[in-house]
């Protein structure tokens, strides 16, 4: 059973800090890695995505990968009370299939 | 920008009944996809759909699950027969050919009562 884990939280930084979002996956030929953010009652909104190991950064968000570890983690900068959600790691697998294989998520507040 | 759409955003049937639920991918994407989310729980993937047919589905997506592109831009799910375990959120999302970034629409609330 392939699995993509994440720490449930919640996850509570002050505004103005760095939140750390952590993911691992069993599968070690996966391919693809994504970050979604999930509002209450809400669909899955792209934040990244990543598919070499090392850094990569967009605005306040920088995704990292280490596919030795089977690790990928999200870190925000200067975190806002509006990236108050949940975060959702996303793997697909190796191959010509493309369904994603979901974390639980990772529960983020970020007080004012 | 494009984005997917859905409707309606909020189904309530009773146990037994057929339920069409209804996409409109971005509209040069060619993999069409529905997931679907559990009150609290994962999302979970039912099926993936490229050049007219089923590409892959999970074990969820059994006899009573089918899935149409009827025309040129809708994408439906069709549900046969609800169940109580079917209320759920389920999510529509669609990915370009070489690109497999998947974008997702707002999404439909079903409730089986």
């Amino acid at each position: 059973q392939k699995e993509v884990e994440q720490n449930s939280g919640p996850l509570s930084v002050p505004e103005g800090a760095i939140a750390s979002l952590n993911c691992t996956y069993s599968d070690r030929v996966s391919q693809s890695f994504f970050w979604y953010r999930q509002y209450s009652g809400k669909s899955p909104e792209l934040i990244m995505s990543i598919y070499s190991n090392g850094d990569k950064e967009d605005g306040r968000f920088t995704a990292q990968l280490n596919k030795a570890s089977q690790y990928v983690s999200l870190l925000i900068r200067d975190s806002q009370p509006s990236d108050s959600a949940t975060y959702l790691c996303a793997v697909k697998m190796a191959g010509n299939n493309r369904k994603l294989i979901w974390g639980l998520g990772t529960s983020l507040a970020v007080n004012p | 920008e494009p984005e997917v759409t859905q409707t309606p955003s909020h189904q309530v049937t009773q146990m037994g009944q057929e339920v069409i639920l209804r996409c409109v991918p971005i509209s040069n994407h060619l993999y069409f996809y529905w997931y679907r989310q559990i009150l609290g729980q994962k999302v979970e993937f039912l099926v993936s759909f490229y050049n007219n047919e089923i590409s892959e589905k999970s074990e969820i997506f059994d006899d009573q699950f089918s899935v149409e592109r009827p025309d040129g831009s809708n994408f439906t799910l069709k549900i046969r027969s609800t169940k109580l375990e079917d209320s759920a959120m389920y999510f529509c999302a669609s990915s370009g050919l070489i690109a497999d970034t998947q974008y997702f629409g707002p999404g439909t609330r079903l409730t089986v009562l």
